[in-house]
């Protein structure tokens, strides 16, 4: 597995401002991705991070709201944009190593905006 | 839509038994299959993996898959207090997992 950590752990923000969310991995990792966990909810994957391209966004997400940077193999941010009270979730990044399919989760970014 | 289905409980056994936690996936696409514990206000942790059709033990925990039924299930044995956790089953390939809602478990003393 890998050791990922995750800034801030948990903010609270005003409606209309944005939030850059930091992963950092303690190894070079093939695949980087982003989930949002509402509260009582499940993991709903927002995009996976792309080392050198572009982020591929799931179905209901798109860059202007989320945009994602992965510089390098072993760190990646998130960025919630214009939040709304509905913004409110805990952000995870996930790694996946190479060769296997297994995905290992970060600590989490606990946002609520008012 | 590629769905995993989950009942979401609360599952409640009592200390010292089997614990029988069960998903459906609607993807036959999907080439591997996990399970994830996650104790409130915490990120989910790896537990189990699966990739092929039949069990998968690893101490306490058996792993279940059936392909062509699209189930899989998650054992527990001898069922502790700390095990009281949401595990969520998820499933899909390298590039994409799907994640089930997640069933409750409570083990009681």
């Amino acid at each position: 597995s890998a050791v990922i950590s995750q800034k801030p752990s948990r903010d609270i923000c005003q409606r209309g401002t944005s939030l850059t969310i930091q992963c950092q991995v303690d190894s070079q990792v093939t695949m980087m991705f982003w989930y949002r966990q509402q509260p009582g909810q499940s993991l709903t994957l927002i995009a996976t991070a792309n080392q050198g391209s572009e982020a591929t966004y799931e179905s209901g997400f798109v860059i202007d709201k989320f945009p994602i940077s992965r510089p390098n193999l072993t760190f990646s941010t998130l960025t919630v944009s214009n939040m709304s009270p509905e913004d409110s979730s805990i952000y995870l990044c996930s790694v996946g190593l190479a060769g296997v399919y297994e995905q290992y989760f970060g600590p989490g970014t606990r946002l609520t905006v008012t | 839509q590629k769905e995993v289905e989950q009942n979401s409980g609360p599952l409640s056994v009592p200390e010292g038994a089997i614990a029988s936690l069960n998903c459906t996936y609607s993807d036959r696409g999907s080439q591997s299959f996990f399970w994830y514990r996650q104790y409130s206000g915490k990120s989910p942790e790896l537990i189990m993996s699966i990739y092929s059709n039949g069990d998968k033990e690893d101490g306490r925990f058996t792993a279940q898959l059936n392909k062509a039924s699209q189930y899989v299930s998650l054992l527990i044995r001898d069922s502790q207090p700390s095990d009281s956790a949401t595990y969520l089953c998820a499933g899909g390939t390298a590039s994409k997992l799907t994640f089930g809602t997640g069933t409750r478990l409570q083990v009681t003393l």
